[in-house]
């Protein structure tokens, strides 16, 4: 099984409010990661998290609070955001070792208003 | 730093024809790894074939192939017998792995819109 599943798929939130993203992998993987895509753009990386602890925080403000509750989950909390944050947000999960492939969920597509 | 050049924004191909999406890419590592994958229009990425640095053999996984050129810093992907399904969005994607070895980064480049036609 090499699905990483994200809830919801679709969310619309305005400026002052607070949601949270969630990722869900069941393939043993000790890494996740949360990228974000704007449109027709590659995607970019915000957060790694290995071993359930934060590896690297691409410089992401802090209306992005990343959290790793276990091994399997991944949450992206959402507060203040601005419409510019609108977005596909991608998480993905890999292998404990390095060399291998990361597998994405199917997004959540974020519109702020 | 690393960088990932895709130079065609889209490419057209009939179908059942073969297709090479380019990529080329800059990196001061001797150890490194590059991933083609595929976007649908639906958002998820699906991860298509992989090449270490220190691979002797082109990759291949089915249809798709993946020829690397170590000193010409290139790692094209073709794709053979191409089907309708295969529209798509695709990246070339080079690793980097962060200090303590247990994750890794990925720097995508642009991206290839293809379009298979009848």
């Amino acid at each position: 099984d090499t699905e990483v599943t994200q809830t919801p798929k679709h969310l619309v939130m305005g400026m002052t409010n607070k949601k949270s993203l969630k990722c869900e992998q069941h393939m043993g993987h000790r890494a996740m990661y949360w990228y974000k895509q704007k449109a027709k753009k590659p995607p970019e990386l915000m957060f790694v998290y290995s071993y359930e602890k934060l590896s690297i925080n691409e410089s992401v403000p802090s209306r992005f609070s990343p959290e790793c509750p276990n091994s399997s989950l991944l949450n992206l909390h959402l507060h203040a955001l601005q419409p510019e944050d609108s977005a596909l947000y991608l998480c993905a999960s890999s292998q404990e070792r390095a060399l291998y492939e990361q597998y994405f969920g199917p997004g959540t597509r974020l519109t702020v208003t | 730093a690393q960088k990932i050049t895709q130079t065609q924004p889209g490419m057209f191909v009939q179908e059942k024809e073969a297709v090479t999406l380019d990529c080329t890419y800059d990196t001061s590592d001797q150890s490194y790894g590059l991933f083609w994958y595929k976007q649908p229009s639906s958002g998820e990425m699906i991860f298509l074939i992989y090449q270490g640095s220190y691979d002797e053999q082109n990759a291949t996984e089915g249809r798709y192939s993946l020829n690397f050129q170590k000193a010409r810093k290139s790692a094209n992907l073709v794709i053979s017998a191409s089907q309708l399904g295969d529209s798509a969005m695709y990246f070339c994607a080079m690793r980097e792995v962060e200090d303590t070895g247990t994750a890794s980064k990925l720097t995508f480049g642009t991206g290839t819109r293809l379009q298979v036609t009848l």
